[in-house]
């Protein structure tokens, strides 16, 4: 039973793409977020909703757009695709008040 | 701003030997902090927090960590080092009263036989 589970794995594209990433979890958070992990492994959050609400929006390009449809689901909707997006994504979910985040597997995204 | 540092990108101890991962904080307010492990081609897990109670705090898989309020510390131990062990650790602090999660750059542990 995956608790947190992100869709695809791994995604390649070219550049000026869209492309979509998938999250959804089953753990009965009311929050989850979105992360990027870059080449060198540094973690920074991009976004977070609780309750389909957004609470956290760090400086990330508007070419980046999340969706939750639900409290379980979380999606990540970036427009035109460039060289720099390309890293590691992490959907995670929590309940609010400083608890535990529980991560999914990642997304690998590479853009040629 | 809260901010958290990690000492050393890369630790290599000798199986059996103890390990120790550094982390350090800035923040204002009472910190809420926080260690996880991520193993090759794999999510973050959760390792052990301090939520303001104990300020020796024990994790998982041997680990733990002592919350040093005058040093702003918060380092990572476990007495004997294992291969599984070996994998990057990250350390994070919470920011203020939301909950965004800071994260440090992050220690990768190699374990030798």
């Amino acid at each position: 039973d995956t608790a947190v589970s992100q869709t695809p794995k791994y995604l390649v594209t070219q550049m000026g793409n869209d492309k979509s990433i998938k999250c959804e979890q089953n753990l009965g958070h009311d929050t989850m977020y979105w992360y990027k992990q870059d080449s060198k492994k540094f973690l920074k959050i991009m976004f977070s909703y609780n309750n389909k609400e957004l609470i956290i929006n760090e400086t990330v390009p508007n070419r980046f757009s999340p969706k939750s449809p639900d409290k379980a689901h979380l999606n990540l909707h970036i427009n035109s695709l460039e060289l720099g997006d390309s890293a590691v994504y992490f959907c995670a979910s929590s309940t609010a008040g400083y608890n535990e985040q529980f991560f999914g597997p990642g997304t690998r995204l590479t853009v040629l | 701003a809260q901010s958290v540092t990690q000492l050393g990108s890369h630790v290599s101890v000798s199986e059996g030997a103890l390990v120790l991962l550094r982390c350090n904080y800035s923040s204002s307010v009472p910190p809420y902090l926080f260690w996880y492990v991520q193993y090759p081609n794999q999510g973050l897990q959760l390792l052990l927090k301090y939520t303001s109670a104990a300020t020796l705090v024990k994790g998982i898989n041997g680990f733990e960590a002592e919350f040093k309020k005058s040093e702003t510390s918060f380092h990572l131990t476990k007495p004997s080092a294992h291969m599984s062990d070996a994998a990057e650790y990250f350390c994070a602090v919470s920011e203020g009263n939301t909950d965004k999660l800071i994260f440090g750059t992050g220690t990768r542990l190699q374990v030798f036989p």
